[in-house]
């Protein structure tokens, strides 16, 4: 059974470029959520999503970032016009309807030059 | 008062011996507590997942969780090398569904 797949690993992106970051949950599992890790930090929840819903975005900066489950296809996490202060570890993760355990994926890092 | 505290540490003991890591946490919605391990450059892993008070063990690993307190520990026996990572607690409050509050981990290193 496949984890949580994440892609891609390693992102470079110029300032002012855009990023775009790719989810796929376990199979069988509805919820995505988007976590990010500053270097030297712990882990920050940004967003969590359900197909075709964002539950909860509490944790998503107000501009630049947003975020999609759509019915097919991965789970994006997409930054527009990006500032050297995101780059970070972006991690997605994913559990079942009803579940309390919530699994990750290895990461995507993101680099901005 | 941050959420979840936890000690960065890090922490270096030698191969064969107990580790103990803690957390506390100021809000009493938390009921469901998890224990993470991660290596460098990868994801988080699920070590430990616990609702109530009490132990909780698996291998040579046990999670314990005093509400009354507001603390959470992992216990390691018998730690090798390869235990050698950051670990993380994560509380959740709750409800089938929410957000992981993570401590900012603590770093082991186990000599051998």
């Amino acid at each position: 059974n496949a984890g949580v797949m994440q892609n891609p690993r390693h992102l470079v992106r110029r300032r002012g470029q855009e990023a775009r970051l790719r989810c796929s949950p376990m199979k069988g599992h509805s919820h995505v959520y988007w976590y990010r890790q500053l270097p030297e930090e712990g882990l920050k929840f940004m967003v969590y999503l359900q197909k075709e819903n964002i539950i909860d975005e509490s944790g998503m900066p107000k501009e630049r970032f947003s975020a999609e489950f759509p019915k097919e296809g991965p789970s994006i996490l997409r930054i527009q016009q990006v500032v050297r202060g995101d780059s970070a570890a972006y991690f997605c993760a994913s559990s079942p309807e009803g579940g309390n355990t919530i699994y990750f994926g290895e990461g995507s890092w993101l680099t901005v030059v | 008062q941050k959420e979840v505290e936890q000690d960065p540490g890090p922490l270096s003991v030698p191969e064969g011996a107990i580790v103990s890591l803690n957390c506390t946490y100021s809000n009493s919605a938390f009921q469901y507590f998890m224990w993470y391990r991660q290596y460098s450059r990868k994801g988080p892993e699920l070590l430990m997942y616990t609702y109530s008070s009490g132990n909780k063990e698996d291998g040579r690993f046990t999670a314990q969780v005093d509400k009354s307190s507001k603390y959470i520990s992992l216990f390691i026996r018998d730690s090798q090398p390869s235990d050698s990572a950051t670990y993380l607690c994560a509380l959740k409050v709750g409800g089938s569904q929410g957000n992981l509050i993570f401590g900012k981990g603590t770093k082991l290193s186990v000599k051998p």
